[in-house]
Parts: C-alpha cells; structure tokens; sequence
C-alpha cells in the first residue's frame, strides 16, 4: 500500500534557527497536509497543499507540493520553543489519510 | 467555535473488559472518521463514516471493534473483550465531506490502556 516516508525523524535545534523537513512517497498524491501534534492531544491541522509545485504559508511556516508529486516540504523559520511536537504530512487515500511517521522537533531557548 | 470532541479523554481498563468512546464532530461535517494511533507512529486509519453510513474499514478493525453513526452526528467506537495491544490513542477527525477538499479535523483523543 502507499507509504509516507518522512526525515529527519527528529531534529533537535537552536531557538531562532529554520528548520526544514520533508515527506516522500513512492506513489503520487493529488494532496499534502502538514499537522502538527502536542503531546497527549490530536493532530492540528497547519498547510493543505492542492496543487504540484504550490507554495503556501501560514505564518512562519511555509509548505511545498513537490513538481513529482511524489514529496512535499515543510519549512519553520526562526523557530520558537513552541514549535516543539511532531509534525506529520499526510496525504488521502480514497477518502481516509495517510500519514507518515512523524518528525519530532525539539527546540532549545 | 466548537472542534471536535472526544469523551473520556483517558480509559484505564482491564483485559477482558468492553470499552466505548464517544466522538462528537464539527457540526454540519457529513464525514465522521476514526483512528488509532500508537507510540511513535502516526495515525493509522480504522473506518469512517458518511453520514450514518459506514463506508470503509481497515483490516485494523477487528470483530471485537465496532463503530456506529446512528443519526449522522455523533459516533460511537466499542472494543469488546480488550487485549493489551489494544493500548493507543483513538482519534477522531470530522470533515465537511462535499468537494474535493480533503482536510481532516481532529479531536484530543481518547487514551486506552489496557492492563
């Protein structure tokens, strides 16, 4: 079945640095989304991504659907100790989400 | 503006014992959707839900688990007879369903360990 394949799997970094992250499948998607998840709650969602070679951002953070349609990739810049959790990009399978395994993020003030 | 919901947001249980979460979505969302998610690993999808229609199911979705949508807005999911790889967090996410726009909202979670 279709598979999501994220790295790093974790990143550990300095308060103010960028970060970037991506999420690769061996199969195409017509769609990406970003979520990020706290600790003991559920996923929140952060980018929805609807069209090859789409740039979209929210905030600081900044999300590409790639031009195979096959990666995406999340950008953070200066971070903040709140962006600790982990982030996880998912895309649908008729009708249901697939989701990678996560990158964990952890910020250092 | 009220998110989904999900109750108990935690369920200590012992082996053998049946367990049932409630799952409340963003009102007006047609689709209703569950999964479960261990540590480590991202959510993995169990069954989901148009309206009262139950609509696909994972192989993950054992006879001991059932889901019901009885009038198309709350959902309910029972895990007869729990075993302790039963232990995860069960999601619930809720989307409007029409279009072509696949964003999916989730609740908190509902936390089951099974002793």
């Amino acid at each position: 079945g279709q598979q999501l394949n994220q790295s790093p799997q974790s990143m550990f970094i300095q308060e103010g640095e960028d970060v970037s992250m991506n999420c690769t499948s061996s199969s195409i998607f017509n769609t990406w989304l970003w979520y990020k998840q706290d600790p003991g709650e559920g996923p929140v969602l952060l980018i929805a991504l609807y069209k090859a070679g789409e740039l979209t951002s929210n905030g600081r953070l900044t999300a590409q659907f790639g031009i195979t349609r096959k990666d995406s990739f999340l950008n953070i810049s200066a971070s903040i100790p709140s962006d600790v959790g982990i982030y996880f990009c998912a895309g649908p399978n008729t009708g249901k989400l697939i989701f990678g395994q996560g990158t964990t993020l952890q910020v250092k003030p | 503006d009220t998110g989904v919901s999900q109750d108990p947001r935690h369920k200590i249980t012992k082996r053998g014992q049946n367990v049932t979460f409630r799952c409340d979505p963003i009102s007006e969302h047609n689709r209703l959707y569950w999964y479960r998610q261990t540590l480590g690993q991202g959510p993995e999808f169990l069954t989901y839900f148009q309206n009262e229609a139950q609509l696909e199911k994972s192989r993950l979705l054992s006879d001991r688990f059932s889901a019901e949508r009885p009038k198309g807005s709350f959902s309910t999911l029972e895990i007869q007879r729990t075993e302790q790889g039963d232990s995860a967090m069960y999601l619930c996410a809720s989307s409007p369903g029409t279009g072509i726009r696949y964003e999916q909202y989730f609740g908190p979670g509902t936390r089951l360990t099974v002793t």
